[in-house]
């Protein structure tokens, strides 16, 4: 069964400072891996996308990275900012059928 | 580029009513769409796949009489909520597949609040 796991379930952390967020997965075959950013009450936007070649992409003060091998991704923010409050939601895509399935989420709470 | 609009953006509605939602991809065209429900900090649970101008496939657990899909363009899909119930209160969100694209991006509406009283 395809599953996806984020960790932790919630973070807190001070403005200005860095954090990881985990995801690991079972999904197979795999075509892609995807990190979104939700804010509550919104549809996620996506923050970035890695097929099977990548192992880092970065979008500004967020960079991803994978390891397909181990089947691991991990998002890293840099100096938070309080807009950095959101669900952060990995997801990944079954090569053939392309559905994808979803992550529970980080929820992120940024303190000033 | 690559916009989903949703319409409404939220609805209340009695119990027994039924409810639209369109789902439109604004400057792409999308071959296939993707609906969504999302409880109160849950994640995103996969109602159906829709493809354009064929029947859309529901997950398990997911009534299709229920839930409506209609995929008639490349640029529109609708989901009815029929006879809904309190129960059925939820954010729904809608995603559209850019065609022909290997990575297969999806891009998400920015949902749909539904209140069934």
């Amino acid at each position: 069964k395809n599953q996806v796991e984020q960790s932790p379930q919630s973070l807190i952390i001070l403005e200005g400072k860095n954090c990881t967020l985990q995801c690991n997965y079972t999904v197979s075959p795999f075509s892609n891996l995807r990190w979104y950013k939700q804010d509550t009450g919104r549809g996620p936007v996506s923050l970035t996308i890695m097929t099977f070649s990548e192992n880092t992409k970065s979008n500004g003060r967020y960079t991803a990275t994978l390891d397909a091998d181990t089947k691991q991704s991990s998002l890293h923010i840099t100096a938070s900012q309080l807009s950095d409050s959101a669900s952060y939601i990995c997801v990944v895509t079954s090569g053939g059928s392309y559905i994808p399935t979803f992550g529970r989420g980080t929820s992120l709470i940024v303190h000033p | 580029g690559a916009v989903v609009s949703q319409h409404p953006s939220r609805v209340i509605c009695k119990s027994g009513t039924s409810v639209k939602i369109e789902c439109r991809s604004l400057d792409f065209q999308a071959t296939t769409m993707f609906w969504y429900r999302q409880f109160p900090k849950k994640s995103l649970m996969l109602m159906a796949t829709s493809n354009e101008g064929s029947k859309a496939t529901y997950e398990q657990g997911v009534e299709k009489d229920k839930f409506l899909i209609n995929h008639a363009s490349l640029t529109l899909s609708t989901l009815t909520v029929t006879s809904a119930h309190p129960e059925d209160s939820s954010f729904y969100i809608c995603s559209a597949q850019l065609a022909g694209t290997a990575a297969d991006t999806q891009y998400f509406g920015p949902g749909t609040r539904l209140t069934v009283l």
